[in-house]
């Protein structure tokens, strides 16, 4: 089946740095991907959808200048969460649409600290 | 607007007997629904889907759910549970199977299957 990889798995930052996050679809092209996050015994929630070459479509209530997502490629879409706080310590899972057919394949996640 | 329900936080059994994780939805639209299972620090692995035909859908590692259209439910089954069945479970859903509507998830079930 299709690969999606995340990098880096885990990452421990200070506040106030940021974090890039790189999400990659490994033996497919795929024209839109999504960007979840996770808190502890909860479920995915959606932050962005992402399109190759043009601007994220953020959810509401996701700050789009503090989550920085870039598609600049079929296989490669990366997420940057600027100027970290411990709030934004969560699990954060890509996911990557074969675009044939639709479906989803998600990544491995990235477990994101902020201390 | 699209939604899933997962009633269920926590489902106990007894390995080697039959297992269900319910799922109900809700759509405005034909729904194209899906099962994950996450380990744990893990991204979310398929384990069915149904797109439309058969209404009972055969998956990954003997598991098996069933479009009900009536009851709006897609109930995830296994006939005969092991330990390594042993997750946290997602029911989604999806209006269209392709373009950029994304995958809508429940809050997730956690089944532990015991020795």
């Amino acid at each position: 089946g299709a690969v999606v990889s995340q990098h880096p798995s885990w990452v421990i930052c200070k506040s106030g740095t940021s974090v890039k996050i790189e999400c990659r679809s490994l033996d497919f092209q795929a024209t839109t991907m999504f960007w979840y996050r996770q808190f502890p015994k909860q479920s995915l929630m959606l932050m962005a959808t992402s399109n190759e070459g043009s601007k994220a479509t953020y959810e509401q209530g996701v700050e789009k200048d503090k989550f920085l997502i870039n598609h600049a490629s079929l296989t490669l879409s990366t997420l940057t969460v600027t100027s970290a706080h411990p709030e934004d310590s969560s699990f954060y899972i890509c996911s990557a649409r074969l675009g044939l057919t639709g479906e989803q394949f998600f990544g491995p996640g990235t477990r994101l600290t902020v201390l | 607007a699209q939604s899933v329900a997962q009633p269920e936080d926590q489902v106990n059994v007894a390995e080697g007997n039959p297992l269900t994780v319910k799922c109900t939805y809700s759509v405005s639209g034909n729904p194209y629904l899906f099962w994950y299972v996450q380990y744990p620090n893990r991204g979310l692995q398929f384990l069915l889907k149904y797109i439309t035909g058969d209404n009972l859908v055969k998956g990954s590692y003997g598991f098996e759910a069933e479009f009900n259209k009536s009851q709006t439910s897609f109930h995830l089954k296994k006939p005969s549970a092991l330990v390594s069945d042993s997750a946290l479970y997602f029911c989604a859903v999806r209006v269209r199977i392709s373009g950029n509507t994304p995958l809508v998830f429940g809050k997730g079930t956690r089944l532990s299957v015991i020795a």
